[in-house]
């Protein structure tokens, strides 16, 4: 049984651009959601998939989007970078909403 | 106003104390997380509660629905047990909100 796996590690990128960060789900687990943690700060949520559809969000802008394939791996867009933005991108998936989550090791992305 | 908090923010303990990390949550909740946060980012999950009480080695973990209250406990504590605690709650309308975490040390 693998666990969550995140890539890339790290990353950097200018303020304008668009990033893509990937998560592969723990086998079996047909939910993900997605969470940024600034620096010193607890983690925010910004959306969660399940079954490839959508079913919370947290309070983020519509430039952070997302997608879950059939085989229940994971995307985190975003666009239009802003210096902000920069954070750990954690994911976490789940056998079903109503169990409990094993968190991926993260994505640090820097935006200069 | 945060919908989770904690208490303590910091936390030093000398190591074999019994060591007590406070929740409160604010919103309607489905569940509640214990997580555990080590240098360098990565994230384990302790404990997923709804009611009760939790056990899993020197960790315990209750919660009392109606004080909207949790509290995570390790007994005989360890130098291992030295990393962030981290509070999180699912919300009925499916959000997730997390405390800013307890920063724990245990010294030998």
């Amino acid at each position: 049984e693998t666990g969550v796996t995140q890539s890339p590690t790290h990353l950097i990128k200018t303020r304008g651009q668009q990033v893509t960060l990937r998560c592969s789900s723990q086998s079996g687990h047909n939910t993900v959601s997605w969470y940024q943690q600034a620096l010193g700060q607890g983690p925010q949520f910004i959306f969660q998939y399940y079954r490839e559809e959508e079913n919370g969000r947290g309070n983020f802008p519509p430039r952070f989007s997302g997608l879950q394939f059939p085989n229940y791996s994971s995307e985190l867009n975003v666009n239009a970078l802003e210096l902000d933005d920069s954070a750990l991108y954690l994911c976490a998936s789940s056998l079903e909403t109503a169990y409990g989550y094993t968190f991926g090791s993260g994505t640090r992305l820097t935006v200069v | 106003k945060n919908e989770v908090e904690q208490s303590p923010q910091n936390l030093t303990a000398q190591e074999g104390e019994f060591i007590t990390i406070n929740c409160s949550y604010s919103v309607g909740i489905s569940a509640l997380h214990w997580l555990q946060q080590h240098p360098g980012g990565g994230i384990v999950s302790l404990f997923m509660l709804s009611s009760g009480k939790k056990k899993h080695g020197r960790l315990i973990a209750t919660i009392n629905i109606q004080e909207k209250h949790s509290s995570l406990h390790i007994t005989a504590s360890h130098p291992r047990d030295s990393a962030v605690y981290i509070c999180a709650v699912r919300s009925s309308g499916n959000q997730f909100y997390f405390g800013t975490g307890t920063s724990l040390t245990v010294i030998p």
